[in-house]
């Protein structure tokens, strides 16, 4: 059974950058047919896609977060990161981290981390 | 505003049948699949309905997905209390080259 574990600061300060780590156990982030991926969910709102990263290193992000938004994979720990720099109180939501299953134009999550609420304020 | 439009509320009574819709366009719903989701208060979401109307391993056949044209639908039928969630429409988009979401539909079991 595949699991996903975000962890990393719950308060970030405005204009520094974001940094969360997803772990991944009972699987290898190493096996092909996957992105690893970053979405957040907004207090009491809905889900917003942020990008992924595949186990070659090569990344896609939302354009509308593009210019803010890197991910990273780490495959000998079995990790991918989210670093969104630049935050403002817009960014506080919950950060999920997912296995999204690749197909072509079909992509879907099957696997989520619990979720982490990060929270922009001084 | 959502890409993908779901009504923002459902409900229905133990042992009902529930239909929650969520419609798009030709550059996401009406090219390609759809999946749900569920996701109970505060929890993850959990993949519920892939592929238009795959059920993953442990869903309950009570719950079934359908397609038509640039809309789709997550039918649950015997419903439950356990069910009561919010539920989320989500498909790939051409235009942002990217998957997105409906803006969740909030299921009551009364």
């Amino acid at each position: 059974q595949v699991q996903l574990q975000e962890s990393g600061p719950g308060l970030v300060k405005p204009s520094q950058t974001l940094s969360l780590t997803c772990t991944v156990s009972g699987g290898s982030i190493s096996s092909g047919g996957y992105y690893w991926s970053w979405i957040r969910q907004h207090p009491g709102k809905g889900l917003e896609w942020i990008g992924y990263s595949y186990y070659s290193g090569s990344t896609y992000y939302n354009p509308s977060l593009k210019s803010r938004v890197t991910i990273s994979i780490d495959t000998s720990k079995n990790q991918f990161s989210l670093k969104l720099s630049s935050v403002t109180a817009a960014d506080t939501a919950v950060y999920y981290c997912a296995r999204e299953v690749t197909m072509f134009r079909g992509e879907y999550f099957d696997y989520w981390g619990q979720g982490t609420l990060v929270t922009v304020s001084s | 505003q959502s890409v993908l439009t779901q009504p923002p509320s459902a409900s229905g009574t133990p042992g009902q049948r529930v239909t929650i819709s969520c419609s798009g366009s030709t550059s996401n719903i009406g090219s390609i699949y759809v999946h749900w989701y569920q996701q109970v208060t505060g929890t993850a979401p959990k993949l519920l309905i892939y592929s238009d109307d795959e059920r993953p391993s442990g869903v309950p056949d009570r719950f079934s997905g359908s397609k038509s044209g640039t809309s789709a639908s997550l039918t649950i039928s015997g419903l439950r209390s356990e069910d009561e969630a919010d539920y989320y429409c989500a498909a790939w988009d051409d235009s942002l080259s990217g998957p997105v979401f409906g803006g969740g539909t909030k299921l009551t079991v009364l």
